[in-house]
């Protein structure tokens, strides 16, 4: 059993690019999650998805989007990426959004936008 | 706005015992969470608390105080392994996890 993985490790990539980074759970969890970690702040949420097919916008949405055909996947995709979103970025999922819920984290994926 | 708050960074010498605080505002409150963060590696999850009082499990333990908006997770017997980042996270109203910054812990012989 995997848990959760990421992909890629880590990338740079040049500015105006878009970038995909993926995420796949073997877990069969419900709710799925996509942080951002940076020096000095707490993980910020970007989107989440408490189901397969539907989707919410966290705290930093802007410059994101996500989706969720299936219950594994959940794909952040940068459309443009710009230097701001220079980050270590973690998916997570967890069984069903609820208040107990702990979330299970994949190893992270080091972006660098030049 | 919502706030957690932790210490950047504490040092403490292996064998002994460290106490790490969080404090938090936040719009409602269903559980707080430590989670464990080494260096370059994923948050994995320690503690759980939704009511006052102490949870222990093994040399960890996790304490919370709803009226004062107050936890800390206490290291018992530090390990040289036990060097990390140590994040509160607070479920708010909309069940959304917030984060503190994390606590940096520096574990010397």
């Amino acid at each position: 059993i995997a848990g959760i993985t990421q992909a890629p490790t880590s990338q740079i990539l040049a500015a105006g690019r878009r970038m995909t980074l993926r995420c796949t759970q073997d877990m069969r969890h419900n709710a799925m999650y996509w942080y951002r970690q940076d020096l000095g702040l707490g993980l910020r949420l970007i989107h989440y998805s408490n189901t397969a097919g539907t989707t919410g916008k966290g705290e930093v949405p802007d410059g994101y989007s996500v989706s969720r055909a299936n219950t594994d996947d959940f794909p952040l995709t940068l459309a443009s990426a710009v230097p701001s979103q220079t980050s270590v970025y973690f998916c997570a999922s967890s069984i069903d959004g609820g208040a107990t819920d702990t979330q299970y984290f994949g190893p992270g994926t080091r972006l660098t936008v030049l | 706005g919502q706030n957690i708050d932790q210490p950047t960074e504490m040092t403490a010498t292996e064998g002994a015992i460290v106490q790490i605080n969080c404090t938090y505002q936040t719009s409602g409150f269903n559980g707080l969470f430590w989670y464990q963060q080494h260096a370059g590696e994923a948050p994995t999850f320690l503690s759980y608390n939704v009511l006052d009082g102490l949870e222990e499990k093994g040399r960890f333990s996790s304490f919370l105080s709803r009226s004062k908006g107050y936890s800390y997770l206490l290291l018992k017997e530090l390990q040289m392994k036990d060097s990390a980042s140590y994040l509160c996270a607070v479920y708010d109203s909309n069940y959304q996890l917030i984060w503190g910054a994390g606590t940096k812990l520096i574990i010397k012989p």
